[in-house]
């Protein structure tokens, strides 16, 4: 079954570093997300992204991230600036019938 | 911005019983998704509800999108141990937020054997 793939699975990096986390939604889906969940809470939306330019995005989706997708597989996110309050998990999705299918996640960690 | 309110917050019950949690929100829904999520890793998409009205089941699972399109409950029958984890509900606009979710805070499921 096609599912939706996250690379790196966790990543330790220091405040002020800038960070790309990589993701390949299912081949044919239009539509592509970044998710993020801090420790403990809910998950929350940053970003939707169709047609190779963002479709909405959160007050979280601030100048310090920006999304691409390079080529025809991969959709990526780019932290400019880590700040310790961008340590979560990012989620990558994309959509197919209205129904979104969700990343593994990958664990980001700014100390 | 939109606001569900997922309740219960948590849930201790013996192996066998019955489950059952519920999302409100004050805004509509195109979509009602629910999903669950182990320690570590992504959300799974356990049932998905499209239109108001429908009841939907897929195995002990049952979820219905209620009719004014601003609640959802899901039910587990029968439940087992390994349904342990955290439960979301999650709605979808239509419009210009195709596909913008909105998560609630999660039901934290504990089953007893």
């Amino acid at each position: 079954e096609p599912e939706v793939t996250q690379t790196p699975s966790h990543q330790v990096t220091q405040m002020g570093q800038e960070v790309i986390l990589r993701c390949v939604p299912i081949s044919n889906h239009l539509y592509f997300y970044w998710y993020r969940q801090i420790l403990g809470q809910k998950v929350e939306f940053l970003v939707s992204f169709y047609n190779n330019e963002i479709s909405e995005k959160s007050e979280i989706f601030d100048d310090q991230f920006s999304v691409e997708r390079p080529d025809g597989s991969n959709f990526t996110l780019k932290i400019r600036s880590t700040k310790l309050e961008d340590s979560a998990m990012y989620f990558c999705a994309s959509i197919l019938r209205e129904t979104q299918y969700f990343g593994p996640g990958t664990r980001l960690l700014v100390l | 911005g939109q606001q569900l309110n997922q309740s219960p917050q948590s849930m201790f019950i013996q192996e066998g019983e019955d489950v059952s949690m519920n999302c409100t929100s004050s805004s509509i829904f195109n979509t009602w998704l629910w999903y669950k999520q182990d320690p570590g890793e992504g959300p799974v998409l356990l049932i998905a509800l499209y239109k108001a009205g429908e009841l939907t089941s897929n195995g002990r699972l049952t979820a219905q999108f209620g009719i004014t399109r601003k609640d959802s409950f899901l039910n587990i029958s029968a439940s087992i141990p390994s349904d342990v984890g955290i439960y979301f509900c999650a709605g979808q606009p239509g419009g210009t937020s195709y596909g913008k979710l909105t998560f609630g805070q999660g039901t934290i499921l504990t089953v007893h054997p």
